[in-house]
């Protein structure tokens, strides 16, 4: 079956504009997370979204980051006033479930390159 | 706080085995995750461990001391393909934290 999708793969922007990154995740999968992920380092956590719940955005780094999710399935994350600091690759990934058992296996997309100028 | 602890990086031998530490502290623990990432790409599954002991899969095994807070990944029969980013992610609750990975490289 499909797995999780995202796009764009590769994203430059200016400095100061904003952008939007689409996550799809794997049918039937209830929870969705996003990391961010700079060169040669470990994962970011930015936010979570399990079913109806609300959100867990404790990882979003500022106001700038927000992240919906509609009809429980596609989610977009919007970076407002991009920085360079904002450059790294942003990966999505869905799972089962999450209550912390083997559901909770994430299935990860291949990544949005995000390169601010 | 949260913390997951793994070593930077590593360096074995072709069909040699090699041992990858994680250890860790959360506030909660449904699980413990590897993942492997090779460069440019992203993580895929490797292993689960929720009770004490080693899970054993082909050549790659993990082993899990809860009481302890560690975990290991044991790779053997290394093969080139194997050079990649080792990720140990613990669950707790509805959370799940992962380690900065450990960075494998192997050599003829």
């Amino acid at each position: 079956g499909a797995g999780v999708s995202q796009s764009p793969s590769n994203k430059v922007t200016e400095k100061g504009k904003d952008v939007e990154l689409r996550c799809d995740p794997i049918s039937g999968h209830t929870a969705l997370y996003w990391y961010r992920q700079s060169l040669g380092q470990g994962l970011e956590f930015l936010i979570y979204f399990q079913g109806n719940s609300a959100p867990d955005k404790s990882g979003l780094p500022s106001d700038r980051f927000s992240a919906e999710r509609t009809g429980g399935s596609v989610s977009t994350l919007t970076i407002q006033r991009t920085q360079q600091e904002d450059s790294a690759v942003y990966l999505c990934a869905s799972s089962l479930g999450g209550a912390g058992h083997i559901t909770d296996t994430q299935y990860f997309g291949p990544g949005t390159r995000l390169t601010v100028l | 706080g949260q913390n997951i602890d793994q070593p930077t990086e590593m360096t074995a031998t072709e069909g040699a085995i090699v041992q990858i530490n994680c250890t860790y502290q959360t506030s909660g623990f449904n699980g413990l995750f590897w993942y492997q990432q090779h460069a440019g790409e992203a993580p895929t599954f490797l292993s689960y461990n929720v009770l004490d002991g080693l899970e054993e899969k082909g050549r790659f095994s993990s082993f899990l001391s809860r009481s302890k807070g560690y975990s290991y990944l044991l790779l053997k029969e290394l093969q080139m393909k194997d050079s990649a980013s080792y990720l140990c992610a613990v669950t707790g609750g509805f959370k799940t934290i992962f380690g900065a990975g450990t960075r494998l490289f192997v050599k003829a």
